[in-house]
């Protein structure tokens, strides 16, 4: 069975930093390019960063890009996003999601969600 | 940056009808769209990627349809776990995936 546990979040100042942990189990997890995806209160879905299954590719918004780094360890089957420079923009749930297969085009599993709060 | 819209923002029908869903590219995506389904608290599930493949475990009342820019989700039939948001996704080079901005399904 595929699972996605995300850790991390919580209440960060603005300005402040915070690093997402996600967990995964049940599936080849180097075999899959990995997805960060939030949802602020109320709002619709937010693509986030993309990680390659060999962690060389990365991908960013442009809301985040320069602020936020993607990342995996293959070892540990987890996958990993630094959020630095937090503004109460970021204020969301964020998911960790897989890709569906490689070079498709949707993320059929996702976790429960962390939320991050910025906030003073 | 390729547009996604979405239409209607509601869709309010009864159990047992069919709802068709809609979601418009702003340029040609051919068929790089998947659809999701979210209920309140929930994280979204995937329903259809690459256009018209159901995800594993999604009843055969959920379709998908179309390419290039115009793409539909059809529920044949709604049950009453059906009524939720439905957001589409697509992947292009630029920024590598976006989402609509969802349509909601509730009760008439």
């Amino acid at each position: 069975e595929v699972q996605l546990l995300e850790s991390g979040g919580g209440l960060v100042q603005p300005g402040g930093s915070l690093r997402l942990s996600c967990a995964a189990s049940g599936f080849t997890f180097s075999s899959y390019a990995m997805n960060w995806v939030r949802q602020a209160p109320g709002k619709g879905l937010e693509w986030v960063s993309t990680v390659s299954g060999g962690g060389g590719s990365t991908y960013y918004a442009d809301s985040v890009k320069g602020r936020f780094t993607i990342s995996r360890d293959n070892s540990k089957n987890t996958v990993y996003v630094q959020m630095n420079s937090l503004g109460a923009e970021d204020t969301a749930v964020y998911y960790c999601a897989k890709l569906v297969r490689v070079g498709g085009t949707g993320f059929d599993y996702w976790g429960q969600g962390t939320l991050v709060t910025v906030s003073s | 940056e390729i547009v996604l819209t979405q239409s209607p923002a509601t869709l309010s029908l009864s159990p047992g009808e069919r709802a068709t869903l809609s979601c418009r590219a702003s340029q040609s995506v051919s068929t790089s769209l998947a659809w999701y389904q979210q209920k309140p608290g929930q994280a979204p599930r995937l329903l259809i990627y690459d256009a018209s493949n159901r995800a594993i475990g999604i009843p055969a009342r959920f379709s998908g349809s179309g390419s290039g820019t115009d793409f539909t989700l059809t529920i044949s039939s709604l049950e009453p776990e059906d009524f939720a948001v439905y957001y589409c996704q697509h992947r292009s080079n630029w920024p590598l995936f976006t989402f609509g901005p969802g349509t909601k399904v509730d009760f008439k």
